[in-house]
Protein backbone atom coordinates (compact mmCIF):
# COMPACT_ATOMS: atom_id res chain seq x y z
CA UNK A 1 0.00 0.00 0.00
CA UNK A 2 1.05 3.51 -0.57
CA UNK A 3 2.47 5.21 2.49
CA UNK A 4 1.88 8.99 1.41
CA UNK A 5 -1.21 11.04 1.27
CA UNK A 6 -1.97 13.43 -1.25
CA UNK A 7 -5.06 15.97 -1.99
CA UNK A 8 -7.06 14.61 -4.74
CA UNK A 9 -7.20 17.73 -6.78
CA UNK A 10 -5.50 21.32 -6.89
CA UNK A 11 -6.14 24.37 -8.74
CA UNK A 12 -3.95 27.04 -9.69
CA UNK A 13 -3.85 30.04 -11.90
CA UNK A 14 -1.43 30.06 -14.59
CA UNK A 15 2.34 32.04 -13.74
CA UNK A 16 1.30 31.81 -9.74
CA UNK A 17 3.30 29.52 -7.85
CA UNK A 18 1.58 26.52 -6.91
CA UNK A 19 2.23 24.62 -3.45
CA UNK A 20 1.62 20.79 -3.53
CA UNK A 21 1.69 19.15 0.10
CA UNK A 22 2.31 15.51 0.83
CA UNK A 23 2.06 13.58 4.11
CA UNK A 24 4.90 10.25 4.53
CA UNK A 25 4.66 9.78 8.45
CA UNK A 26 5.77 6.43 8.27
CA UNK A 27 9.26 7.30 6.68
CA UNK A 28 12.53 5.84 7.88
CA UNK A 29 15.33 7.36 8.34
CA UNK A 30 17.20 7.08 4.83
CA UNK A 31 13.97 6.84 2.79
CA UNK A 32 14.34 9.43 -0.21
CA UNK A 33 11.34 11.43 -1.10
CA UNK A 34 10.52 11.17 -4.54
CA UNK A 35 7.87 13.67 -6.61
CA UNK A 36 7.28 12.33 -9.82
CA UNK A 37 4.27 13.80 -12.90
CA UNK A 38 2.23 11.87 -15.12
CA UNK A 39 0.55 13.35 -18.22
CA UNK A 40 -2.34 11.26 -20.21
CA UNK A 41 -0.95 8.53 -21.69
CA UNK A 42 2.71 8.94 -20.66
CA UNK A 43 4.96 7.73 -18.14
CA UNK A 44 5.55 9.13 -15.01
CA UNK A 45 8.47 12.17 -15.11
CA UNK A 46 10.71 12.14 -12.69
CA UNK A 47 10.38 15.99 -10.94
CA UNK A 48 13.04 16.46 -8.10
CA UNK A 49 13.87 13.73 -4.72
CA UNK A 50 15.43 14.80 -1.62
CA UNK A 51 16.61 13.41 1.90
CA UNK A 52 16.64 15.91 4.27
CA UNK A 53 17.70 19.47 3.12
CA UNK A 54 15.27 21.21 0.80
CA UNK A 55 16.50 20.86 -3.20
CA UNK A 56 15.86 23.16 -6.27
CA UNK A 57 16.34 22.61 -9.65
CA UNK A 58 15.15 23.33 -12.86
CA UNK A 59 11.59 22.05 -12.90
CA UNK A 60 10.77 22.59 -8.57
CA UNK A 61 11.58 23.03 -5.31
CA UNK A 62 11.12 20.44 -3.03
CA UNK A 63 10.80 21.70 0.94
CA UNK A 64 10.94 19.11 3.66
CA UNK A 65 9.55 19.28 7.18
CA UNK A 66 12.31 19.53 9.71
CA UNK A 67 10.52 16.13 11.11
CA UNK A 68 10.30 14.62 7.11
CA UNK A 69 6.98 13.37 7.84
CA UNK A 70 6.04 15.98 5.06
CA UNK A 71 7.13 17.85 2.32
CA UNK A 72 5.77 20.09 -0.66
CA UNK A 73 6.71 20.33 -3.98
CA UNK A 74 6.93 24.14 -5.38
CA UNK A 75 6.50 24.86 -8.42
CA UNK A 76 7.08 28.56 -8.55
CA UNK A 77 5.58 29.95 -11.76
CA UNK A 78 3.10 27.63 -13.15
CA UNK A 79 2.54 27.07 -16.89
CA UNK A 80 -0.15 25.09 -19.07
CA UNK A 81 1.46 22.24 -19.07
CA UNK A 82 2.41 21.83 -15.30
CA UNK A 83 -0.90 20.79 -15.54
CA UNK A 84 -0.79 16.92 -14.66
CA UNK A 85 -1.16 13.99 -11.79
CA UNK A 86 1.92 14.86 -9.50
CA UNK A 87 3.02 11.60 -7.24
CA UNK A 88 4.56 12.03 -4.04
CA UNK A 89 6.53 8.57 -2.82
CA UNK A 90 9.17 7.49 -0.35
CA UNK A 91 11.70 5.00 -0.55
CA UNK A 92 14.21 4.28 -2.78
CA UNK A 93 13.75 0.37 -3.03
CA UNK A 94 10.64 0.32 -4.69
CA UNK A 95 8.30 3.05 -5.67
CA UNK A 96 4.77 2.21 -4.38
CA UNK A 97 2.13 4.93 -6.24
CA UNK A 98 -0.77 6.47 -4.09
CA UNK A 99 -3.40 8.37 -5.73
CA UNK A 100 -1.78 11.55 -6.31
CA UNK A 101 -2.81 15.06 -6.58
CA UNK A 102 -4.73 15.62 -9.76
CA UNK A 103 -3.81 19.54 -10.60
CA UNK A 104 -5.11 22.15 -12.71
CA UNK A 105 -3.99 24.73 -14.09
CA UNK A 106 -6.11 28.14 -15.26
CA UNK A 107 -5.22 30.14 -18.28
CA UNK B 1 17.82 12.95 -16.59
CA UNK B 2 18.41 9.53 -17.29
CA UNK B 3 16.35 8.28 -20.57
CA UNK B 4 13.85 4.75 -20.35
CA UNK B 5 12.24 3.33 -23.50
CA UNK B 6 9.51 1.35 -24.16
CA UNK B 7 8.27 -1.05 -27.44
CA UNK B 8 5.82 -1.22 -28.81
CA UNK B 9 3.93 1.81 -27.87
CA UNK B 10 0.77 0.65 -28.43
CA UNK B 11 -0.20 -3.15 -29.33
CA UNK B 12 -3.46 -5.12 -30.33
CA UNK B 13 -3.78 -8.99 -29.97
CA UNK B 14 -6.13 -11.22 -29.79
CA UNK B 15 -7.65 -13.32 -26.79
CA UNK B 16 -4.95 -16.45 -26.40
CA UNK B 17 -1.83 -15.23 -27.84
CA UNK B 18 1.28 -14.10 -25.53
CA UNK B 19 2.80 -10.38 -26.27
CA UNK B 20 6.13 -9.25 -25.72
CA UNK B 21 6.70 -5.83 -24.10
CA UNK B 22 10.82 -4.08 -23.86
CA UNK B 23 12.43 -2.12 -21.99
CA UNK B 24 15.56 -0.76 -22.21
CA UNK B 25 17.61 1.59 -20.23
CA UNK B 26 19.32 4.10 -23.36
CA UNK B 27 21.61 5.52 -21.39
CA UNK B 28 22.77 3.86 -17.79
CA UNK B 29 22.87 0.35 -17.12
CA UNK B 30 19.96 -0.79 -14.50
CA UNK B 31 20.13 -3.75 -12.54
CA UNK B 32 17.22 -2.98 -11.20
CA UNK B 33 13.95 -2.80 -13.44
CA UNK B 34 10.33 -2.26 -11.97
CA UNK B 35 6.79 -3.41 -14.03
CA UNK B 36 3.71 -1.41 -13.46
CA UNK B 37 0.54 -1.60 -15.12
CA UNK B 38 -2.35 1.24 -15.17
CA UNK B 39 -5.92 0.53 -15.62
CA UNK B 40 -7.81 4.44 -16.75
CA UNK B 41 -8.41 6.88 -14.22
CA UNK B 42 -6.41 4.72 -11.77
CA UNK B 43 -2.84 5.03 -10.14
CA UNK B 44 0.36 3.29 -11.13
CA UNK B 45 0.41 -0.62 -9.70
CA UNK B 46 4.00 -2.07 -9.28
CA UNK B 47 3.52 -5.85 -10.07
CA UNK B 48 7.30 -6.64 -10.23
CA UNK B 49 10.76 -5.94 -9.71
CA UNK B 50 13.29 -7.44 -12.15
CA UNK B 51 16.81 -7.70 -11.06
CA UNK B 52 19.96 -8.77 -13.27
CA UNK B 53 21.01 -12.00 -13.73
CA UNK B 54 17.98 -13.46 -11.16
CA UNK B 55 13.93 -14.05 -10.88
CA UNK B 56 12.44 -11.34 -10.94
CA UNK B 57 9.96 -10.61 -7.49
CA UNK B 58 6.84 -10.30 -7.90
CA UNK B 59 3.89 -8.48 -5.73
CA UNK B 60 1.39 -10.28 -4.54
CA UNK B 61 -1.64 -10.99 -6.66
CA UNK B 62 0.46 -11.17 -9.39
CA UNK B 63 0.20 -14.44 -11.24
CA UNK B 64 4.19 -14.91 -12.21
CA UNK B 65 3.33 -17.39 -14.74
CA UNK B 66 1.44 -15.23 -16.75
CA UNK B 67 3.54 -12.05 -16.16
CA UNK B 68 6.88 -13.82 -17.40
CA UNK B 69 9.80 -11.07 -17.15
CA UNK B 70 13.43 -11.46 -18.19
CA UNK B 71 16.10 -9.06 -17.22
CA UNK B 72 19.16 -10.67 -19.32
CA UNK B 73 21.26 -7.36 -19.67
CA UNK B 74 21.80 -4.42 -17.56
CA UNK B 75 19.98 -2.55 -20.35
CA UNK B 76 16.98 -4.75 -21.56
CA UNK B 77 13.98 -6.43 -19.19
CA UNK B 78 10.61 -7.62 -20.72
CA UNK B 79 7.55 -8.43 -19.68
CA UNK B 80 5.58 -11.03 -21.74
CA UNK B 81 2.21 -11.29 -21.13
CA UNK B 82 1.22 -14.85 -21.68
CA UNK B 83 -2.13 -16.20 -23.11
CA UNK B 84 -3.53 -12.44 -22.74
CA UNK B 85 -7.47 -11.72 -22.30
CA UNK B 86 -9.33 -8.83 -22.48
CA UNK B 87 -8.96 -8.02 -18.66
CA UNK B 88 -5.45 -7.78 -19.26
CA UNK B 89 -6.04 -4.89 -21.21
CA UNK B 90 -4.30 -2.07 -19.33
CA UNK B 91 -1.24 0.32 -19.63
CA UNK B 92 2.30 -1.47 -19.29
CA UNK B 93 5.00 1.14 -17.85
CA UNK B 94 8.59 0.18 -17.19
CA UNK B 95 11.13 1.65 -14.71
CA UNK B 96 14.77 1.66 -14.59
CA UNK B 97 16.56 2.58 -11.25
CA UNK B 98 20.09 4.20 -11.69
CA UNK B 99 23.08 2.56 -8.91
CA UNK B 100 24.82 5.40 -6.63
CA UNK B 101 24.58 7.35 -3.85
CA UNK B 102 21.21 8.77 -4.82
CA UNK B 103 19.10 6.39 -6.44
CA UNK B 104 16.30 7.48 -8.78
CA UNK B 105 13.72 5.78 -11.03
CA UNK B 106 13.57 6.51 -14.39
CA UNK B 107 10.04 5.43 -16.42
CA UNK B 108 9.64 4.40 -19.44
CA UNK B 109 6.42 5.97 -21.87
CA UNK B 110 4.30 2.92 -21.61
CA UNK B 111 3.26 0.40 -23.62
CA UNK B 112 -0.96 0.48 -24.48
CA UNK B 113 -2.11 -3.02 -24.55
CA UNK B 114 -5.57 -3.99 -26.22
CA UNK B 115 -6.67 -7.82 -26.14
CA UNK B 116 -9.93 -8.03 -28.08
Amino acid sequence: DAKTTQPNSMESNEEEPVHLPCNHSTISGTDYIHWYRQLPSQGPEYVIHGLTSNVNNRMASLAIAEDRKSSTLILHRATLRDAAVYYCNQGAQKLVFGQGTRLTINP
Amino acid sequence: GAVVSQHPSRVICKSGTSVKIECRSLDFQATTMFWYRQFPKQSLMLMATSNEGSKATYEQGVEKDKFLINHASLTLSTLTVTSAHPEDSSFYICSARTSGVQETQYFGPGTRLLVL
